[in-house]
C-alpha cells in the first residue's frame, strides 16, 4: 500500500514554461513533506519543504503547494531550465516515504 | 569531498552468496538511513539509526542487517541473496534524529543477484 504517490512517471515541458509535478498522499499523519530531484547515477538531493501548517513554500523558481484537504501536493517549476531535467521525488514525513517519482524533461 | 560515500557502487553476485554494502557520512550527522530503490522505482526505507536506536521496516527480511562500527558509518549486510534482492540500495544520513531534517543521500550501490 503506496502512502505517496506520484501519478506521472513523466512530463515533457518547453524550455521558459512552468512545469508542475503532482503527489498525493494517504495518511492524515504526515506532517511534513519534501521534494527531492535526483539525477542518473545520484542520489537524490533535497530541494524545498513543505510542513503541514502551510499551503505554499517558495525557493527562487520552485514553489510547493500543499492542499492538505485534498491530500495533494504539487512543485511547480518556473521558469523551466534543460538543467531541471531529473527525477523528482515526493516524500512524506514522519514515515519518510517517497513516492516512485516524476521523470521530468524540459526541451530546449 | 563526498558527503555520504557508499561502497561499491555495483555489485553482481550469485544466489545465495552473502555481501555488505559500505556506508560512511563525513557531515557529523547522529541518524543514518538505508533506502531500496526497487523496480518500480519506489525508495522504501529499510532502516534507520541513531547511537541510540536501530528501527526497522518490518517489511525487511531479517536477512538483511544493518551494522554500525561508529557514528559515521552503517554498513549493509545482506545474507543468502535471492533474486528479488537485486535493487539500487542507498545510503542517507540526516542532521537530527528527526523526520523533518532534510536527508543527505549517497550514489546509490546498484546490486544484481544472478
Amino acid at each position: 500500500d503506496q502512502q505517496v504517490k506520484q501519478n506521472s512517471p513523466s512530463l515533457s515541458v518547453q524550455e521558459g514554461r512552468i512545469s508542475i509535478l503532482n503527489c498525493d498522499y494517504t495518511n492524515s499523519m504526515f506532517d511534513y513533506f519534501l521534494w527531492y530531484k535526483k539525477y542518473p547515477a545520484e542520489g537524490p538531493t533535497f530541494l524545498i519543504s513543505i510542513s503541514s501548517i502551510k499551503d505554499k513554500n517558495e525557493d527562487g523558481r520552485f514553489t510547493v503547494f500543499l492542499n492538505k484537504s485534498a491530500k495533494h501536493l504539487s512543485l511547480h517549476i518556473v521558469p523551466s531550465q534543460p538543467g531541471d531535467s531529473a527525477v523528482y521525488f515526493c516524500a512524506a514525513a514522519p514515515q519518510l516515504t517517497f513516492g516512485s517519482g516524476t521523470q521530468l524533461t524540459v526541451l530546449p | 569531498d563526498t558527503a555520504v560515500s557508499q561502497t561499491p557502487k555495483y555489485l553482481v553476485t550469485q544466489m545465495g552468496n552473502d555481501k555488505s554494502i559500505k556506508c560512511e557520512q563525513n557531515l557529523g550527522h547522529d541518524t543514518m538511513y538505508w533506502y531500496k530503490q526497487d523496480s518500480k522505482k519506489f525508495l522504501k526505507i529499510m532502516f534507520s539509526y541513531n547511537n541510540k536506536e536501530l528501527i526497522i521496516n518490518e517489511t525487511v527480511p531479517n536477512r538483511f542487517s544493518p551494522k554500525s562500527p561508529d557514528k559515521a558509518h552503517l554498513n549493509l549486510h545482506i545474507n543468502s541473496l535471492e533474486l528479488g534482492d537485486s535493487a539500487v540500495y542507498f545510503c542517507a544520513s540526516s542532521r537530527a534524529g528527526g523526520p523533518t531534517g532534510e536527508l543527505f543521500f549517497g550514489e546509490g550501490s546498484r546490486l544484481t543477484v544472478l
